[in-house]
């Protein structure tokens, strides 16, 4: 079983949606957790990084953490196609250059 | 400040053969991580240097190897290259310290595409 398990997708939704993105995990000790976008042939870039549990916004995106049940999501309000793009999930320690990363959910914004 | 970069963008190689990649981390950073990304396995941590220094190493078998250097300039090797090899190679640098948030940001170049043949 792996250690980051994210929801496959892909995920097609129409412009305006609100999208939920989720991830779970089974290593208590990951302490900051993060989501990433990645454009095609692009490398991730960093959306929002969250340390406790409870919820973080960020313009457009929410980050939610519930540590007791090991489960984190990301929320996109009034998705626009430029949101279309893979997400990644990642959990680590205070070191991120050790991150542990979820497979990917690919989303679509129709227009 | 410039971002991380990676050459080359694109390799093709044979099987049995060896390849160097090479990342310029973000001007001041010391720590140089490698992932790899493919289609079946996702992202995996393949090591992280730290001022020249292996810092922590994914679960890789040993054709994967990497070096960095006093400018904090990294390159991967692969040895004796499997198909199974053919992927996009991650280079991410980050400070290499936690800040004052607690938290050590990590920001990821654009990736070698690697073909095995």
């Amino acid at each position: 079983q792996k250690e980051v398990e994210q929801d496959p997708g892909p995920l097609s939704v129409p412009e305006g949606a609100i999208v939920s993105l989720n991830c779970t995990y089974s290593n208590s000790a990951f302490q900051y957790f993060m989501w990433y976008r990645q454009y095609s042939r692009k490398g991730p870039e960093l959306l929002m990084y969250t340390y406790s549990s409870g919820n973080k916004e960020d313009g457009r995106f929410t980050a939610q953490v519930d540590k007791s049940s090991k489960y984190i999501s990301l929320f996109i309000r009034d998705s626009q196609p430029s949101d279309s793009a893979t997400y990644l999930c990642a959990l680590g320690g205070t070191n991120a250059g050790k991150s542990t990363f979820g497979d990917g959910t690919t989303l679509t914004v129709k227009p | 400040k410039a971002g991380v970069t990676q050459t080359p963008r694109y390799l093709i190689k044979t099987r049995g053969q060896q390849v160097t990649l090479s990342c310029s981390p973000i001007s001041g950073h010391r720590s140089v991580s490698w992932y790899q990304q493919t289609p079946g396995q996702g992202l995996q941590f393949l090591f992280e240097y730290f001022s020249e220094t292996q810092r922590n190493k994914g679960n890789f078998p040993g054709r994967f190897s990497g070096r960095q250097f006093s400018n904090s300039r990294s390159e991967m090797n692969v040895s004796t290259l499997e198909l199974g090899d053919s992927a996009l190679y991650l280079c991410a640098s980050s400070p290499g310290l936690a800040g004052i948030m607690g938290y050590n940001e990590q920001f990821f170049g654009p990736g070698t595409r690697l073909t095995v043949l």
